[in-house]
């Protein structure tokens, strides 16, 4: 099925470990994006993509990396989890035309808990 | 300061009653999207807009560009609709997300 993938589903992490995020696409789109969602607060972004090899700061970026070496893939990493990143993460995707970004599509979410 | 602002947060609705959520933003926008959030988690898509109103099945998404507000009607609301209805409001690159308005239909 076409769409969006996240790897993995749940993770527990402690304090300073550090853990990669998996997130492929097979839409062939040049956006990508990571965000993080918390109770009241809304879905915020960290990182973005606007296409292979190229990523830039969202609203939320400190503690996170990223990497798009390939189009169909986008990685978030966390080099010395916090308990304050303890949160659900989702990946997403899109593509523009114009002014406008289409077919924006969710992967199914990464429940993280650091403790 | 928060850039997209919905309202209610929280809505119950009886089935078969007509919703309304609506979506105020303070960014210049090229599209406002609404998004759906399933109990389980999963988001999806429903609209894109930057002019007018769109409709697909009992769903209608309208917006007003001069005033900045959205709204996402349901009509003959189901309890298959009781989700977290997000509106995005897209810029450039970027989106910027609504808390969401977490709606309960009961049968």
């Amino acid at each position: 099925n076409a769409g969006v993938t996240q790897t993995p589903k749940f993770r527990v992490l402690k304090t300073g470990q550090s853990m990669t995020l998996l997130c492929a696409q097979d839409m062939n789109h040049e956006y990508m994006y990571w965000y993080r969602q918390d109770p009241g607060m809304g879905l915020r972004l960290i990182h973005y993509s606007v296409g292979e090899g190229t990523t830039a700061k969202g609203e939320v970026p400190d503690g996170y990396n990223v990497s798009r070496l390939k189009k169909q893939n986008f990685l978030l990493g966390l080099e010395s989890a916090a308990p304050s990143q303890t949160s659900v993460y989702f990946c997403a995707s899109s593509y523009r035309e114009g002014n406008y970004h289409y077919g924006y599509t969710f992967g199914s979410g990464t429940r993280l808990t650091v403790v | 300061k928060n850039e997209v602002e919905q309202s209610p947060q929280n809505l119950t609705a009886q089935e078969g009653e007509f919703i309304t959520i609506n979506c105020s933003y303070s960014v210049g926008i090229s599209a406002l999207h609404w998004l759906q959030q399933h109990p389980g988690g999963g988001i999806v898509s429903l609209f894109m807009l930057s002019s007018g109103k769109k409709k697909h099945g009992r769903l209608i998404a309208t917006i007003n560009i001069q005033e900045k507000h959205s709204s996402l009607h349901i009509t003959a609301s189901h309890p298959r609709d009781s989700a977290v209805y997000i509106c995005a409001a897209n810029t450039g690159n970027q989106f910027y997300f609504g808390t969401g308005t977490s709606l309960t239909v009961i049968p």
